[in-house]
């Protein structure tokens, strides 16, 4: 029942933009995009969220498609300390107990590369 | 402004023997959450609370584990009695309800290895 898909890894050189996709064909309206990072050893990372409009923050920068189908999130020089599992997690808006569960799928993992 | 805090953030023990969690939320935040992660099962949610008082606990795997938040900046997971199948590592997470989504902030986490 998995609401995202992404890729099982990737590989960045350090300094270029890191562009990470992910795919969630299934979202509903009222369901936001959120993505953390988890370096190895440490506590999963909030990076960023959004509903419709693209999104930057101080770490990255998150496009969503028109459709909402699809999102990319982009952090625009990579460097060695990027190197982690990163999760893409749909979420609805608030709606009952249920809605605090965040779902970790497999994530993507990101290699920079000197 | 600290982040979540954990201790211990490593915990070795025997089977059968009592083991307790601890977390520090973050100063502000309504919400605390304990999830576990282990390579078969992912990260899990357990339990959170709201204001301190505990809303779903429809996670946490058995009646050996128990969590309380006494105060809103202090909570308690406990194992009693441990076994070897509770070595994971534990994080505890806290958020500000934000009116129409929250965002969770995670400690460090404490890795527990149960012989």
């Amino acid at each position: 029942d998995a609401k995202t898909t992404q890729p099982p890894s990737m590989d960045c050189a350090e300094g270029r933009a890191a562009n990470l996709p992910c795919n969630h064909s299934t979202i509903s309206g009222n369901e936001y995009v959120y993505w953390y990072r988890q370096i190895h050893s440490q506590g999963p990372q909030y990076i960023i969220h959004g509903l419709k409009n693209n999104e930057t923050n101080e770490m990255a920068s998150l496009i969503i498609t028109e459709d909402r189908k699809s999102s990319t999130l982009i952090l625009p020089h990579a460097t060695l300390r990027d190197t982690a599992v990163y999760y893409c997690i749909v979420r609805p808006e608030y709606s009952g107990a249920g809605s605090y569960q965040l779902t970790f799928g497999k994530g993507t993992k990101l290699s920079v590369i000197p | 402004d600290a982040g979540v805090i954990q201790s211990p953030r490593h915990e070795v023990t025997e089977m059968g023997q009592e083991v307790t969690l601890r977390c520090k939320p973050i100063s502000g935040h309504d919400y605390l959450f304990w999830y576990r992660q282990t390579m078969m099962r992912g990260l899990e949610l357990l339990i959170y609370f709201n204001n301190n008082v505990p809303i779903d606990d429809s996670g946490m795997p058995e009646d050996r584990f128990s969590a309380k938040m006494p105060n809103a900046s202090f909570s308690t997971l406990k194992i009693q009695p441990s076994e070897p199948r509770d070595s994971a590592v534990y994080f505890c997470a806290s958020s500000l309800w934000e009116g129409r989504w929250e965002t969770q902030y995670f400690g460090p986490g404490t890795r527990l290895l149960v012989l």
